[in-house]
């Protein structure tokens, strides 16, 4: 799910399917890894982290896969829901405390 | 509980003019970020802080940037002589404390340079 500008890529699903989001990260220090969500005129809204000792987290209808190897970073969404549509950022952190670097991020269409 | 507010909400300013953006962080919040997000891209790191200083200056676009943080609470972010490439929304967060911990948003400013 990157991408430059205005045109952000697009994931569209049926209400109650799952959804899965996909990141590629910049740097390979980065240990700290977090996915936002984003409505409109909103200020993004943290959904869940991953540390870099972990492969997997989980939350509720959210879980996030870390894959180091590749440097990429999955958010997925059980059971999708229109409330769910939003634009989803992932953000990386080096050594934590300084800067989150965001990705590009993805439109999330739900279709009732 | 209280969230990070952000005010104004909007604002409008002919280009060459002055403006001030503040920032009340979440009570307690030790950590204080600012970002820029222009329309439809993602977030711009500008500054963070740290308490009341700000070790990591690196994102300011130019020295017309300039930003404070007073009693380790309030920011305030200013932008003198402003461009029309400024208009965007401006956005602040605030963590507990500088380790990995989430940082958490305001709605922002949306600023426009008319």
């Amino acid at each position: 799910g990157e991408s430059v500008g205005l045109h952000l890529p697009t994931l569209s699903v049926q209400e109650g399917d799952n959804s899965i989001i996909n990141c590629a990260y910049s740097n390979s220090a980065s240990d700290y890894f977090i996915w936002y969500k984003q409505e409109s005129g909103k200020g993004p809204q943290f959904i869940i982290d991953i540390r870099s000792n972990m492969d997997k987290r989980q939350g509720q209808r959210v879980t996030v896969l870390l894959n180091k190897t590749v440097k990429h970073l999955s958010l997925q969404i059980a059971a999708t829901q229109p409330g769910d549509s939003a634009v989803y950022f992932c953000a990386e952190n080096i050594n934590a405390g300084n800067m989150l670097t965001f990705g590009g991020g993805t439109r999330l269409m739900v279709k009732p | 509980g209280a969230g990070v507010s952000q005010s104004p909400s909007n604002k409008v300013t002919e280009k060459g003019k002055d403006v001030e953006l503040r920032c009340d962080p979440i009570s307690g919040h030790t950590a204080l970020y600012w970002y820029r997000q222009s329309l439809g891209q993602g977030l711009e790191f500008l500054i963070y802080f740290q308490g009341n200083s700000a070790p990591d200056k690196s994102g300011l676009p130019s020295d017309r940037f300039s930003a404070e943080r007073t009693g380790g609470s309030v920011s305030t972010l200013t932008i003198q002589r402003t461009q029309q490439e400024d208009s965007a929304v401006y956005l602040c967060a605030s963590s507990p404390f500088p380790t990995d911990q989430p940082q958490h948003f305001g709605d922002g400013t949306r600023l426009s340079i008319l």
